[in-house]
Order: structure tokens, then sequence, then C-alpha cells
């Protein structure tokens, strides 16, 4: 069965430094997700991306935040300067379509760890 | 943001049926409604979706009243494996059909 793929499981960065966190989506879904659950808390949406450009983002996503499909099977979060409260898990998801009928796959999910 | 209600938690002993409750009063005509479960430091597993008629799959049942304004997961014989927090959710729909997530359901089987 397809499923989603994130890379690495775990990363462990300084305070400052940029981050990439990397995400395969189902080869044939045209829609893609960056969500993210601090620990303890609720899941929450970051970006959603379509046709090679953001379509909706959260107001967490701010200018630190970048998202990027560099090729046809990778889909890339980066953050450019870390902050110790972007620690957490970082979950990709992909979509066939925006139809209902059309459910989200979710990745296994990076944690990142700022200290 | 939340557009369902879940009780916070529930215990189901092993091997027996779970039934997970969700309220959606305000679900519209055309709204599906998903059902996720995150075990414990993993990613949002899809279970089932459903629109007004009953669906079943190789992981649950859904029950969904005729009014549309609450469900049911079933778990039909829940192991150890399936504890972990269930989510019940309505579509945002809009250019990216995001998923809202609340606070779910944790559900403890126990042995």
């Amino acid at each position: 069965e397809p499923e989603v793929t994130q890379t690495p499981s775990h990363q462990v960065t300084q305070m400052g430094q940029e981050v990439i966190l990397r995400c395969v989506p189902i080869s044939n879904h045209l829609y893609f997700y960056w969500y993210r659950q601090i620990l303890g808390q609720k899941v929450e949406f970051l970006v959603s991306f379509y046709n090679n450009e953001i379509s909706e983002k959260s107001e967490i996503f701010d200018d630190q935040f970048s998202v990027e499909r560099p090729d046809g099977s990778n889909f890339t979060l980066k953050i450019r300067s870390t902050k110790l409260e972007d620690s957490a898990m970082y979950f990709c998801a992909s979509r066939l379509t925006l139809l209902q009928i059309n459910e989200q796959y979710f990745g296994p999910g990076t944690r990142l760890t700022v200290t | 943001d939340a557009k369902t209600t879940q009780p916070p938690s529930m215990d189901c002993a092993e091997g027996r049926a779970a039934n997970l409750p969700c309220n959606h009063s305000t679900i519209s005509g055309n709204e599906y409604v998903y059902w996720y479960r995150q075990i414990h430091s993993q990613g949002p597993q899809y279970i089932i979706h459903g629109l007004k008629n009953n669906e079943t799959n190789e992981m649950a049942s859904l029950i969904i009243t005729e009014d549309r304004k609450s469900s049911t997961l079933i778990l039909p014989h829940a192991t150890l494996r399936d504890t972990a927090v269930y989510y019940c959710i309505l579509p945002t729909g809009g250019a990216t059909n995001k998923l809202i997530f609340g606070t779910g359901t944790l559900l403890a089987v126990q042995p």
C-alpha cells in the first residue's frame, strides 16, 4: 500500500540554525500539507501546497518557514532560524484531490528538537 | 474551529467492541464525516469516512444517524494496539480542505 514517508525521523538542532524536513508524498497525489504537534497539544495545520504554490497557510507559518517541491517526488519544509518553540513533531500529508471522497494520508513524522 | 464534540476518554476491554461517539450537529448536507486516529507519537492514521450511509472497511464501521447530527465509530474487536486518540473531523472545504484536529477521544484498551 502506498504511503507517505518522512526523513529524518528525529532532528536535533541548535537555536538559530536552519533545518529542512523532507517528505515523499504518495506518488499520484496532488495536494500536500504540513502539520505540527507540540508535545501534549493538538495537531495544527501549517500550510497546504498545490500546483507548486502555497494555497493556504496558518498564522504559525511565518517568514521563517518555507515549503518547496524541488522535484517530482520530494516536498520539503524549511525553517530558516529555529527557535526553541519550534520543537515539535512535524507531519507531512498528501491527498489525491480536494473532493471529500478522498482522504489525507499522513507520514510518520519528524521529531524536531531545538536546543 | 471545532465542529465536533467527543468524550475525552473511554475504556474498552480487549476483544470487545469499542463504540466511539461523535456529535456534529452543525454538519451540512454535503459534508462527510472523517475519522482518524493517532497512536502515541505516530502520524494520524485515516480510518474511515462517510456521508449518510453506514460504512465498513477492514478497520472499522461507521454508523451515521439519520439526521446526520452524530455518528459512532465501531472497532468490532478491540486489541491493545487500538489504544490511541480517535478524532472525528468535518472537512473545512475551501481551497485546501485542511483538517482541523480537536482533542479527540483517548481510547484505552485494557487487557
